[in-house]
């Protein structure tokens, strides 16, 4: 049974510092995504990772995989105030459709 | 459309009441899924449509929820004499791909249910 963990669940920080969200799996797959979720909203896609090595940037977001490791990052550069927000690892199964969702990160950013 | 429709936004049933909810996903897209996610958590799947036909049902909680997508575009998740433990929003999301979305899936907003 594929399980995906995310750490941390919860992080208070304040703009302009740097943090990294992991996201754990535990077995084999090719396919990671990175969503996130503004409160009352509906999931954005921020990322597809299909391969190991693979690293995408976007702004002050930068995803990357690991799949010998079975681990994902998404690092945050120099935060702002508007990257507050719940952030989600999902993780495609071999075996069929599914994604499979990591609990989420809830980052709250200070001024 | 430009983006997948879900309705209603909103939704109250008194238990035991049957419940539909409606995804209109974006034009042409091959794949659609549903998803619940309780409040505070991730979303857990619950079925996966690849055209009409339903290709995995195996994550609907009981045989009280049954969906469809008769014509391989529009879909309704529909929940029979609904308990409480079913309020949860209830995400639909659309994929141009038939499988593994390596373009990412699109959400809608999603239908929140409360069930009293």
């Amino acid at each position: 049974e594929l399980k995906v963990e995310q750490n941390p669940l919860f992080l208070s920080m304040q703009e302009g510092k740097n943090y990294t969200i992991y996201c754990n799996y535990s077995t084999t797959s090719d396919r990671l995504y990175w969503y996130r979720q503004d409160p009352g909203k509906s999931l954005e896609s921020l990322f597809v990772l299909l391969s190991n090595g693979a690293v995408k940037q976007e702004g002050r977001l930068m995803a990357s995989l690991d799949t010998k490791a079975r681990l994902s990052t998404l690092h945050i550069t120099a935060a702002v105030h508007d990257l507050s927000a719940t952030y989600f690892c999902a993780v495609g199964m071999d075996s069929n459709y599914q994604l499979i969702w990591g609990a989420g990160t809830k980052l709250i950013i200070k001024p | 459309g430009a983006g997948v429709s879900q309705s209603p936004r909103y939704k109250v049933a008194k238990r035991g009441q049957d419940v539909a909810l409606r995804c209109d996903p974006i034009s042409g897209h091959v794949s659609l899924f549903w998803y619940q996610q309780a409040l505070g958590q991730g979303p857990e799947f619950l079925t996966y449509f690849q055209n009409e036909a339903q290709l995995d049902k195996s994550g609907l909680p009981s045989d009280r929820f049954f969906a469809e997508r008769p014509e391989g575009s529009v879909s309704t998740l529909k929940i029979q004499r609904t308990q409480q433990e079913d309020s949860a929003v209830y995400l639909c999301a659309s994929s141009p791909f038939a499988a593994g979305g390596k373009d990412g899936y699109t959400f809608g907003s999603g239908t929140r249910l409360t069930v009293v």
